[in-house]
C-alpha cells in the first residue's frame, strides 16, 4: 500500500489550462504539504495543512489553490498555467500538528508537470 | 529567517571509501535538523534527524550525521560508501519555536559513488 499517494504522475498540457493534482495519504497523518520542486532540484514549500485548515500559505500565486476535502487528501488545483509552472510537485505528510517540529515528512512520488 | 547551506552541488566517491555530504544552518533558537534522500524519479526519503541528546545521530542505511552546536552544521557521513548510495541528498532545518514551524531545504547534493 502506498503511503502517500499522487496523480497524475506525468501531467503535459498547454499554457492557459486548468490542471489538477491530486494527493491522499493513508498513515492517518493530520497535516499534509504540498512542495514545488525546479530544474534545478531546489524544493520549496508551498502551503501546508492541519485537519482541513490552511496552515502555511507561501508566497505562491493566487492561480493556485489547495483544496482539502478531509485530512487525508489534499488536492492542488493550478488556473491558467503558464511556463514556469513546469516542475515536479511533491505532496507530503506528517503527524500531529503540535508535534510538528520533530516530526518526519513522507513524501509521495512526485508529480510531473510540462506546460508547453 | 531559517537557511540551510549545502556548499557542494557534487560530490564524487569510490565505493568502499568514506563519504560526506556537508551542511550548514541558520535558525533563531534551537534546530530540528533532518536528511532526506531522493533517488531518481521518487519522492524524498527520510534517513535521519536531530532533535536534542547525542549529537552523533544514526539513521538508514549506515547513514549518520554529527550535529556541531558550535558550526552549525550538521554534515551526513558514511564509513563505507556503496555504489546504491548515489543519489541526491537533502539537508534541512525547522526552528523548535515561533513562527517558521515549516522545514526549510537546502539545495541538495548529488552523491555519485563510482565502482
Amino acid at each position: 500500500d502506498t503511503a502517500v499517494s499522487q496523480t497524475p504522475k506525468y501531467l503535459v498540457t498547454q499554457m492557459g489550462n486548468d490542471k489538477s493534482i491530486k494527493c491522499e495519504q493513508n498513515l492517518g497523518h493530520d497535516t499534509m504539504y504540498w512542495y514545488k520542486q525546479d530544474s534545478k532540484k531546489f524544493l520549496k514549500i508551498m502551503f501546508s495543512y492541519n485537519n482541513k485548515e490552511l496552515i502555511i500559505n507561501e508566497t505562491v500565486p493566487n492561480r493556485f489553490s489547495p483544496k482539502s476535502p478531509d485530512k487525508a487528501h489534499l488536492n492542488l488545483h493550478i488556473n491558467s498555467l503558464e511556463l514556469g509552472d513546469s516542475a515536479v510537485y511533491f505532496c507530503a505528510s506528517s503527524g500531529v500538528w503540535v508535534q510538528s517540529g520533530a516530526n518526519v515528512l513522507t513524501f509521495g512520488a512526485g508529480s510531473r508537470l510540462t506546460v508547453l | 529567517a531559517q537557511s540551510v547551506a549545502q556548499p557542494e552541488d557534487q560530490v564524487n566517491v569510490a565505493e568502499g571509501n568514506p563519504l560526506t555530504v556537508k551542511c550548514t544552518y541558520s535558525v533563531s533558537g534551537n534546530p530540528y535538523l533532518f536528511w532526506y534522500v531522493q533517488y531518481p524519479n521518487r519522492g524524498l526519503q527520510f534517513l535521519l534527524k536531530y532533535i536534542t541528546g547525542d549529537n552523533l545521530v544514526k539513521g538508514s542505511y549506515g547513514f549518520e550525521a554529527e550535529f556541531n552546536k558550535s558550526q552549525t552544521s550538521f554534515h551526513l557521513k558514511k564509513p563505507s560508501a556503496l555504489v546504491s548510495d548515489s543519489a541526491l541528498y537533502f539537508c534541512a532545518v525547522r526552528a523548535l519555536s515561533g513562527s517558521a514551524r515549516q522545514l526549510t531545504f537546502g539545495s541538495g547534493t548529488q552523491l555519485t559513488v563510482l565502482p
